[in-house]
């Protein structure tokens, strides 16, 4: 079957570490993103890249980084410059303007 | 004024009403347009495409406005387990340029 995979799904940072989420997809899909959304809050945008070996600055891209080495996979780096980084992290991919965005089920990121 | 704008809710109507929600955009040039859901600590998604000429899948219709910049969706005899969060999505056609709405809370009571 197609799809996203997120993981872990649950993960623990403690102060001052740097945190890897890996997201997978194996939908043929050029183009990957990774959102944040807080709790009751709407989904705000890190990165995004749209072919391998780029990517851009999101909205809110300070203290993250991502790289994009192959098409199918767009890990996030959550450094220890980002003060504030409990959340649920949301990757998505899609093939190109105008298609929906596939999400992978996330992973929920907590401080130790 | 936000690129997409949805009323955040919550919409709280009893099982089997008709519900509506818009959502508005900023951005005439925008191209496609889509409704996703997302439950409680859980992914978004897709529910729907939002077509030009409108589009119906079940219970669910959307509705494209363009003179007037919004999207709507309306929910007939709706179900308990259609509570969730009603996100709205408008692409300006490049994939860079997805956004999102804050979405809309609905429940649906007994």
């Amino acid at each position: 079957d197609g799809g996203i995979t997120q993981s872990p799904k649950y993960l623990f940072r403690k102060e001052g570490q740097n945190v890897t989420l890996s997201c997978e997809q194996n939908l043929n899909h050029d183009a990957m993103y990774w959102y944040r959304q807080d709790p009751g809050q709407g989904l705000r945008l890190i990165y995004y890249s749209q072919i391998v070996n780029d990517f851009q600055k999101g909205d809110i891209a300070e203290g993250y980084s991502v790289s994009r080495e192959k098409k199918e996979s767009f890990p996030l780096t959550v450094t220890s410059a980002q003060k504030n980084p409990t959340a649920f992290y949301l990757c998505a991919s899609c093939n190109g303007g105008n298609q929906p965005q596939h999400f992978g089920d996330g992973t929920r990121l907590s401080i130790l | 004024r936000k690129e997409v704008e949805q009323d955040p809710g919550p919409f709280n109507v009893p099982e089997g009403a008709t519900v509506a929600f818009n959502c508005t955009y900023s951005n005439s040039a925008s191209q496609s347009f889509f409704w996703y859901r997302q439950d409680c600590r859980k992914e978004p998604k897709l529910l729907m495409s939002v077509y030009s000429s409108g589009n119906e899948d079940g219970r669910f219709t959307a509705q494209l406005n363009r003179a007037s910049q919004y999207i709507s969706l309306l929910i007939r005899d709706s179900k308990l387990s259609d509570s969730a969060t009603y996100l709205c999505v408008v692409n300006d056609g490049s994939a860079s340029k997805i956004i999102f709405g804050s979405g809309t809370r609905l429940s649906i009571r007994p």
